[in-house]
């Protein structure tokens, strides 16, 4: 079945660090890839997402590309604010199939001042 | 974005009673809601999908008559936790999906069950 893996963390950073948070992916078809954010004490929130492979989604200075060939969706900002502290989780749903979302264990990242 | 309200956000329940959880799509009609749980510093553990008009799927080791979800229309679905007891207790969320299968959750119910 589809599966989605995700770096541990927490990864912790200072402020105006760049941020990297790996992501790959397995999947039978031809899915779309989202990247999801959750702040403390609150549901998840759509990040960014791409639909097909070279795409790129951005959003909130965050990118990431979908790379068939290596398939991998990895989360890039290039300098993060205290702000962006939050636990990040990785998805892939297949619109042409049953749209169950499939998702990351989740990433933790702590920014400090 | 589509917008999937969830109440309440949190409570707290004796052991025994039971705890509606609501979500309501409220711009689109969300043919399809999954009902999540999360325990702390996990991922989502897809709990049951729901289709309006029809009876839940539940994911296997889900006991369906604790967790009890109805979609009677396209805009409500409910999860009732019955009879709770203190193992119940975590973060709850639900999410319908989108036409390009991203996914628009609600903002979580935190149960305590003491």
């Amino acid at each position: 079945g589809d599966s989605v893996t995700q770096m541990e963390g927490p990864v912790t950073l200072s402020e105006e660090a760049f941020l990297t948070i790996n992501c790959t992916y397995t999947a039978t078809g031809y899915p779309s890839l989202f990247w999801y954010v959750q702040y403390p004490g609150e549901g998840l929130q759509l990040l960014l997402k791409a639909t097909k492979a070279d795409d790129k989604g951005s959003n909130k200075g965050f990118e990431a590309t979908y790379r068939k060939e290596t398939t991998s969706f990895h989360l890039e900002k290039g300098s993060v604010q205290v702000s962006d502290s939050a636990v990040y989780f990785c998805a892939l749903s297949d619109p042409g199939g049953s749209y169950i979302p499939t998702f990351g264990r989740g990433t933790s990242l702590i920014v400090h001042p | 974005g589509a917008v999937v309200s969830q109440h309440p956000s949190w409570v707290i329940c004796k052991s025994g009673t039971s705890v509606k959880i609501e979500c309501r799509s409220l711009d689109f009609q969300a043919t399809t809601m999954f009902w999540y749980r999360q325990f702390p510093k996990q991922s989502l553990m897809l709990m049951a999908t729901s289709n309006e008009g029809s009876k839940a799927t539940y994911e296997q080791g889900v006991e369906k008559d604790k967790f009890l979800i109805n979609h009677a229309s396209l805009t409500l679905s409910t999860l009732t936790v019955t009879s709770a007891h203190p193992e119940d207790s975590s973060f709850y969320i639900c999410s319908s999906t989108g036409v390009e299968a991203e996914a628009f959750f609600g903002q979580g119910t935190r149960l305590t069950v003491v």
